[in-house]
C-alpha cells in the first residue's frame, strides 16, 4: 500500500541535542510538507518541498532544516536553536505544486524535550 | 488575522444527536480549494472532502455533510446521528496560490468532537 512513513513514533531529545526526524512516500508525490501541531494552534508551516533539491520555508521556519536529496524522502532536522521543540510533527504529500487533490499524511513524531 | 478561523475548539454531544463545526475562511483569491480532514487519535489526519471555489454544490457522503456559501465565506461540515468513532479533530483547510503559483494549505486551529455513549 502506499502512503508515507514517518519514524520514530515517539522520539526524546536532550537540550542542546539536534535529532531528524524521518519522512518517507511511496506515493511518487512531487510535493511534500513538515508541519508542526501543538495544542490550540492547528497545523503550522515548517518548510515544504516542491521537487528535489529544492525547499521552501514556511511560518516557522526557524530552529529547523531540511533537505530533499530523493523524491521519497523529506527529512527534517530539529537544531538546538529551536528554543520549545516539544510537540507533534506531522509530514505530507501532494501530488504535485499545484495539486489540489488533497495531502496525505503520516501517523506523526512525537517530539519531547527531556 | 486568521485566513481559517475554527471557532468551536471543542464540542460535546450525546450519540445519535447532529452536529455542526464550523469553518470561515478569508481569501482575496477567486480560485481557492476548501479541505475538511479527521484526525483521530492516532494522529493521522485523514482525507475528509475537498471543494473548489467555483463548486457551491453542497456535499452528502453517508451520514457526513457539508454547506459551503461564499456569500458568507463559510464551509461547514455536519455529521448526522453522530457516533462514537467520530471522535477526534476535525480541521478545515484553505488552500490559495501562493506568490510561485503553488498551493500551500493553511489549516484552522481544530474543533475536538467528543461523542459520548
Amino acid at each position: 500500500d502506499g502512503g508515507i512513513t514517518q519514524s520514530p513514533k515517539y522520539l526524546f531529545r536532550k537540550e542542546g541535542q539536534n535529532v531528524t526526524l524521518s519522512c518517507e512516500q511511496n506515493l511518487n508525490h512531487d510535493a511534500m510538507y513538515w508541519y508542526r501541531q501543538d495544542p490550540g494552534q492547528g497545523l503550522r508551516l515548517i518548510y515544504y518541498s516542491q521537487i528535489v533539491n529544492d525547499f521552501q520555508k514556511g511560518d516557522i521556519a526557524e530552529g529547523y532544516s531540511v533537505s530533499r536529496e530523493k523524491k521519497e524522502s523529506f527529512p527534517l532536522t530539529v537544531t538546538s536553536a529551536q528554543k520549545n521543540p516539544t510537540a507533534f510533527y506531522l509530514c505530507a504529500s501532494s501530488i504535485s505544486r499545484s495539486s489540489n487533490y488533497g495531502y496525505t499524511f503520516g501517523s506523526g513524531t512525537r517530539l519531547t524535550v527531556v | 488575522a486568521q485566513k481559517v478561523t475554527q471557532a468551536q475548539t471543542e464540542i460535546s454531544v450525546v450519540e445519535k444527536e447532529d452536529v455542526t463545526l464550523d469553518c470561515v475562511y478569508e481569501t482575496r483569491d477567486t480560485t481557492y480549494y476548501l479541505f475538511w480532514y479527521k484526525q483521530p487519535p492516532s494522529g493521522e489526519l485523514v482525507f475528509l472532502i475537498r471543494r473548489n471555489s467555483f463548486d457551491e454544490q453542497n456535499e452528502i457522503s453517508g451520514r457526513y455533510s457539508w454547506n459551503f456559501q461564499k456569500s458568507t465565506s463559510s464551509f461547514n461540515f455536519t455529521i448526522t446521528a453522530s457516533q462514537v468513532v467520530d471522535s477526534a479533530v476535525y480541521f478545515c483547510a484553505l488552500s490559495e496560490p501562493s506568490s510561485g503559483g503553488s498551493y500551500i494549505p493553511t489549516f484552522g486551529r481544530g474543533t475536538s468532537l467528543i461523542v459520548h455513549p
